[in-house]
C-alpha cells in the first residue's frame, strides 16, 4: 500500500524557517518525481514545488522561488521542503503527492494527510 | 502559465443527482488535465486523469470528458459520501502544473 506521511508543520514567527518532511513507503521512490501542494485557508490547491526523481531537476512557483528548496534523500525514502523567509501568506496545509509521468502526461496519483503551517507573531 | 477556470464555484444538490462541474483552460492542453476529490483533513484523491480515464478504485458513477480547452467532471448519481471540493488540474505545460478554483459540492 502506497502511503506518503508528512511531518514538521508547526507555528513559525514570519521570517522564520521550517523544515517539512514526507516518508514515502509502498512503492520505489526513486523511480518517481515528487511534488508539494499547499492549500491556504478558505483558498484553493496551489502547486509548490516539483523533484526530479534523482534530483538534479527542481521547479518551484514563483512565489516561493528563492525562498523554499525541495530536495529527496532517495536512500531514506524522503521527500523535503526546507521553508524560510516564511511569510504569513506561506500559511497552509502541506501536502506531499507523487507526481506520476507518463507518455500522455503527469497526474499526482498519491497525496499525503497534510501538515499545517501557521506563520504568526 | 495556463489558468484554469471552473463552474461553478459551488452548488447545491441531492443524493442521487446528476451533477456536472466544468473546467476551461486558457489555451489548449490537449487532454492533459486531471480531476480531484478534497475532504476537510484527508489526502486530495485522484479520480479522472487524462480528461477521461477513471483512477483505480474510483467509483464508475464518476466520469470525465473533454479535450482542448474544455473539459466536464460529472457525477452519475450523487452519493452521500461525495459531498466534496473538486478541483481540476492541467499538466500540459508545466511549470507551473496548475489547478481550477475549485467546486464545493453541498447538499
Amino acid at each position: 500500500e502506497v502511503q506518503l506521511v508528512e511531518s514538521g508543520g508547526g507555528l513559525v514567527q514570519p521570517g522564520g524557517s521550517l523544515r517539512l518532511s514526507c516518508e514515502a513507503s509502498g512503492f520505489t521512490f526513486s523511480d518517481h518525481w515528487m511534488s508539494w501542494v499547499r492549500q491556504a485557508p478558505g483558498k484553493g490547491l496551489e502547486w509548490v514545488a516539483s523533484i526530479q526523481q534523482d534530483g538534479s531537476e527542481k521547479y518551484y512557483v514563483d512565489s516561493v522561488k528563492g525562498r523554499f528548496t525541495i530536495s529527496r534523500d532517495n536512500a531514506k525514502n524522503s521527500l523535503y521542503l526546507q521553508m524560510n523567509s516564511l511569510r504569513a501568506e506561506d500559511t497552509a496545509v502541506y501536502y506531499c503527492a507523487r507526481d506520476f509521468k507518463t507518455v500522455a502526461g503527469s497526474r499526482f496519483d498519491y497525496w499525503g494527510q497534510e501538515t499545517l503551517v501557521t506563520v504568526s507573531s | 502559465d495556463i489558468q484554469m477556470t471552473q463552474s461553478p464555484s459551488s452548488l447545491s444538490a441531492s443524493v442521487g443527482d446528476r451533477v456536472t462541474i466544468t473546467c476551461r483552460a486558457s489555451q489548449t492542453i490537449r487532454s492533459n488535465l486531471n480531476w480531484y476529490q478534497v475532504k476537510a483533513g484527508k489526502a486530495p484523491k485522484l479520480l479522472i486523469y487524462a480528461a477521461s480515464n477513471l483512477q483505480s478504485g474510483v467509483p464508475s458513477r464518476f466520469s470525465g470528458s473533454g479535450s482542448g480547452t474544455d473539459f466536464s467532471l460529472t457525477i452519475s448519481s450523487l452519493q452521500p459520501e461525495d459531498f466534496a471540493t473538486y478541483y481540476c488540474q492541467q499538466t500540459y505545460s508545466t511549470p507551473p502544473v496548475t489547478f481550477g478554483g475549485g467546486t464545493k459540492v453541498e447538499i
